[in-house]
Protein backbone atom coordinates (compact mmCIF):
# COMPACT_ATOMS: atom_id res chain seq x y z
CA UNK A 1 0.00 0.00 0.00
CA UNK A 2 1.50 3.40 -1.11
CA UNK A 3 1.47 5.88 1.39
CA UNK A 4 2.90 9.01 -0.01
CA UNK A 5 1.24 10.01 -3.91
CA UNK A 6 2.39 12.38 -6.08
CA UNK A 7 -0.73 12.33 -8.40
CA UNK A 8 0.56 14.80 -11.04
CA UNK A 9 3.23 12.33 -13.19
CA UNK A 10 4.24 15.78 -15.20
CA UNK A 11 4.41 19.76 -15.00
CA UNK A 12 5.12 21.71 -17.59
CA UNK A 13 6.41 25.47 -16.55
CA UNK A 14 7.65 28.48 -18.62
CA UNK A 15 11.22 29.87 -17.53
CA UNK A 16 10.76 31.98 -14.42
CA UNK A 17 7.15 31.21 -13.56
CA UNK A 18 6.23 29.60 -10.27
CA UNK A 19 6.59 25.44 -9.95
CA UNK A 20 4.11 23.62 -7.95
CA UNK A 21 4.53 20.29 -6.55
CA UNK A 22 2.40 18.32 -4.79
CA UNK A 23 2.47 15.36 -2.58
CA UNK A 24 -0.25 13.88 0.04
CA UNK A 25 0.37 10.92 2.53
CA UNK A 26 -1.91 8.91 4.36
CA UNK A 27 0.15 7.77 7.41
CA UNK A 28 -0.96 10.57 10.64
CA UNK A 29 2.53 9.09 12.19
CA UNK A 30 4.89 10.35 9.57
CA UNK A 31 6.84 13.20 10.92
CA UNK A 32 9.90 14.20 9.04
CA UNK A 33 9.29 14.75 4.58
CA UNK A 34 11.84 15.44 2.37
CA UNK A 35 11.95 16.45 -1.62
CA UNK A 36 14.57 14.86 -3.76
CA UNK A 37 15.42 15.46 -7.39
CA UNK A 38 16.71 13.60 -10.02
CA UNK A 39 18.28 13.75 -12.94
CA UNK A 40 18.33 11.11 -15.92
CA UNK A 41 21.34 8.73 -15.23
CA UNK A 42 22.25 10.11 -11.52
CA UNK A 43 20.92 9.58 -8.17
CA UNK A 44 18.33 11.56 -6.31
CA UNK A 45 19.84 14.48 -4.83
CA UNK A 46 18.59 15.93 -1.86
CA UNK A 47 16.53 19.35 -1.67
CA UNK A 48 14.95 20.28 0.95
CA UNK A 49 13.23 18.52 4.24
CA UNK A 50 10.86 19.31 7.12
CA UNK A 51 9.94 18.60 10.25
CA UNK A 52 5.99 18.23 11.49
CA UNK A 53 6.52 20.77 14.20
CA UNK A 54 7.11 23.15 11.02
CA UNK A 55 4.82 24.64 8.60
CA UNK A 56 6.83 25.99 6.47
CA UNK A 57 10.53 25.90 5.12
CA UNK A 58 12.89 27.84 2.79
CA UNK A 59 16.32 27.39 1.20
CA UNK A 60 16.75 29.64 -1.61
CA UNK A 61 14.29 29.35 -4.45
CA UNK A 62 13.03 26.25 -2.69
CA UNK A 63 10.45 26.58 0.20
CA UNK A 64 8.29 23.39 1.20
CA UNK A 65 5.00 23.60 2.81
CA UNK A 66 3.68 21.00 5.35
CA UNK A 67 -0.30 21.15 5.80
CA UNK A 68 -0.40 18.10 8.52
CA UNK A 69 -4.30 18.42 8.74
CA UNK A 70 -4.76 17.41 5.32
CA UNK A 71 -1.85 15.00 4.82
CA UNK A 72 -0.16 17.29 2.22
CA UNK A 73 3.06 18.74 1.44
CA UNK A 74 4.01 20.84 -1.39
CA UNK A 75 7.40 22.18 -2.93
CA UNK A 76 7.51 25.87 -4.49
CA UNK A 77 10.28 26.40 -7.03
CA UNK A 78 10.52 30.09 -8.29
CA UNK A 79 11.83 31.43 -9.99
CA UNK A 80 11.99 28.04 -12.32
CA UNK A 81 15.37 27.39 -14.29
CA UNK A 82 15.85 25.75 -17.14
CA UNK A 83 18.06 23.42 -15.05
CA UNK A 84 15.39 22.86 -12.61
CA UNK A 85 13.95 20.13 -15.25
CA UNK A 86 14.27 16.97 -13.61
CA UNK A 87 12.32 14.39 -11.35
CA UNK A 88 10.82 15.09 -8.42
CA UNK A 89 10.51 12.89 -5.30
CA UNK A 90 8.83 13.23 -2.27
CA UNK A 91 9.64 11.32 0.70
CA UNK A 92 8.67 10.68 4.47
CA UNK A 93 9.41 9.23 7.47
CA UNK A 94 8.36 8.47 10.96
CA UNK A 95 6.12 5.95 13.22
CA UNK A 96 6.31 2.36 11.96
CA UNK A 97 8.77 3.83 9.32
CA UNK A 98 11.14 5.59 11.70
CA UNK A 99 14.75 5.40 9.77
CA UNK A 100 13.38 4.45 6.39
CA UNK A 101 12.14 7.18 4.09
CA UNK A 102 8.76 5.98 1.93
CA UNK A 103 8.75 7.78 -1.76
CA UNK A 104 6.47 8.91 -3.78
CA UNK A 105 6.80 8.01 -7.50
CA UNK A 106 7.66 11.10 -8.50
CA UNK A 107 6.66 14.12 -10.73
CA UNK A 108 8.85 15.22 -13.69
CA UNK A 109 9.26 18.78 -14.56
CA UNK A 110 9.90 20.29 -17.55
CA UNK A 111 10.94 23.92 -17.61
CA UNK A 112 10.70 26.18 -20.81
CA UNK A 113 12.20 28.84 -22.15
CA UNK B 1 36.39 10.53 -5.02
CA UNK B 2 33.50 11.84 -2.94
CA UNK B 3 29.82 11.16 -1.88
CA UNK B 4 28.49 7.83 -2.74
CA UNK B 5 29.87 5.51 -5.95
CA UNK B 6 28.21 3.11 -7.31
CA UNK B 7 29.71 0.02 -9.80
CA UNK B 8 29.33 -1.13 -12.31
CA UNK B 9 26.80 1.53 -13.70
CA UNK B 10 25.82 -0.88 -16.24
CA UNK B 11 25.34 -5.10 -15.61
CA UNK B 12 23.46 -7.42 -18.13
CA UNK B 13 23.27 -11.03 -16.63
CA UNK B 14 21.45 -14.31 -17.33
CA UNK B 15 19.13 -15.53 -15.08
CA UNK B 16 21.97 -18.45 -13.85
CA UNK B 17 24.68 -16.02 -13.46
CA UNK B 18 26.00 -14.53 -10.21
CA UNK B 19 27.11 -10.77 -9.99
CA UNK B 20 27.77 -8.41 -7.17
CA UNK B 21 26.58 -4.92 -6.74
CA UNK B 22 29.13 -2.62 -5.24
CA UNK B 23 28.36 0.61 -3.18
CA UNK B 24 31.31 2.67 -1.23
CA UNK B 25 30.40 5.88 0.47
CA UNK B 26 32.93 8.63 1.66
CA UNK B 27 31.08 10.64 4.12
CA UNK B 28 31.57 8.86 7.24
CA UNK B 29 28.30 7.87 7.17
CA UNK B 30 27.23 4.89 9.39
CA UNK B 31 24.05 3.85 7.15
CA UNK B 32 23.44 2.33 4.49
CA UNK B 33 20.60 1.45 2.11
CA UNK B 34 20.06 -0.81 -0.99
CA UNK B 35 16.72 0.92 -3.35
CA UNK B 36 15.22 -0.39 -6.23
CA UNK B 37 14.03 1.95 -8.84
CA UNK B 38 11.09 -0.33 -11.09
CA UNK B 39 9.79 1.91 -14.24
CA UNK B 40 7.27 4.51 -13.46
CA UNK B 41 7.42 3.17 -9.60
CA UNK B 42 8.50 4.97 -6.53
CA UNK B 43 11.85 3.77 -5.13
CA UNK B 44 11.62 1.00 -3.04
CA UNK B 45 13.55 0.26 -0.14
CA UNK B 46 15.16 -3.03 0.20
CA UNK B 47 17.60 -3.22 3.25
CA UNK B 48 19.47 -1.00 5.73
CA UNK B 49 22.45 -1.45 7.61
CA UNK B 50 23.59 0.65 11.07
CA UNK B 51 26.77 0.54 12.08
CA UNK B 52 27.45 -2.44 9.78
CA UNK B 53 24.06 -4.14 10.95
CA UNK B 54 21.34 -5.06 8.97
CA UNK B 55 18.16 -3.75 10.47
CA UNK B 56 15.54 -4.10 7.81
CA UNK B 57 15.25 -6.65 5.56
CA UNK B 58 12.16 -5.52 3.21
CA UNK B 59 10.73 -8.72 2.46
CA UNK B 60 13.20 -8.91 -0.30
CA UNK B 61 13.58 -12.33 -2.23
CA UNK B 62 16.42 -14.38 -1.08
CA UNK B 63 17.98 -14.09 -4.78
CA UNK B 64 19.05 -10.79 -3.20
CA UNK B 65 21.85 -11.15 -0.67
CA UNK B 66 23.37 -7.94 1.10
CA UNK B 67 26.50 -7.51 2.44
CA UNK B 68 28.36 -4.89 4.88
CA UNK B 69 31.72 -5.38 5.62
CA UNK B 70 32.27 -1.71 6.93
CA UNK B 71 30.32 0.98 7.49
CA UNK B 72 31.88 2.41 4.23
CA UNK B 73 31.37 -0.61 2.03
CA UNK B 74 27.85 -2.29 0.85
CA UNK B 75 27.36 -5.14 -1.70
CA UNK B 76 24.54 -6.54 -3.08
CA UNK B 77 25.03 -10.51 -4.57
CA UNK B 78 22.79 -11.33 -6.87
CA UNK B 79 22.24 -15.17 -8.06
CA UNK B 80 19.55 -16.76 -10.24
CA UNK B 81 17.05 -13.51 -10.89
CA UNK B 82 14.33 -13.50 -12.81
CA UNK B 83 13.43 -10.84 -15.87
CA UNK B 84 11.20 -8.82 -13.83
CA UNK B 85 14.23 -8.05 -11.00
CA UNK B 86 15.45 -5.49 -14.05
CA UNK B 87 15.77 -2.44 -12.58
CA UNK B 88 17.54 0.66 -10.99
CA UNK B 89 19.95 -0.43 -7.88
CA UNK B 90 20.17 2.46 -5.83
CA UNK B 91 22.79 2.78 -2.54
CA UNK B 92 22.24 5.47 -0.21
CA UNK B 93 23.80 6.95 2.98
CA UNK B 94 23.17 8.54 5.81
CA UNK B 95 24.94 9.76 9.25
CA UNK B 96 22.33 6.85 11.02
CA UNK B 97 19.03 5.89 10.98
CA UNK B 98 16.38 8.32 11.68
CA UNK B 99 15.71 11.51 10.64
CA UNK B 100 18.39 12.35 8.04
CA UNK B 101 18.49 12.77 4.78
CA UNK B 102 19.98 10.09 2.55
CA UNK B 103 22.55 10.89 0.11
CA UNK B 104 22.35 8.67 -3.17
CA UNK B 105 24.62 7.03 -5.41
CA UNK B 106 24.29 7.02 -9.24
CA UNK B 107 22.79 3.66 -9.16
CA UNK B 108 23.72 0.34 -11.40
CA UNK B 109 20.75 -0.45 -13.93
CA UNK B 110 20.26 -4.17 -13.87
CA UNK B 111 19.23 -6.22 -17.02
CA UNK B 112 18.75 -9.77 -16.92
CA UNK B 113 18.00 -11.44 -19.74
Amino acid sequence: DQQVKQNSPSLSVQEGRISILNCDYTNSMFDYFLWYKKYPAEGPTFLISISSIKDKNEDGRFTVFLNKSAKHLSLHIVPSQPGDSAVYFCAASGGDSWGKLQFGAGTQVVVTP
Amino acid sequence: ETGVTQTPRHLVMGMTNKKSLKCEQHLGHNAMYWYKQSAKKPLELMFVYNFKEQTENNSVPSRFSPECPNSSHLFLHLHTLQPEDSALYLCASSPSTGKYEQYFGPGTRLTVT
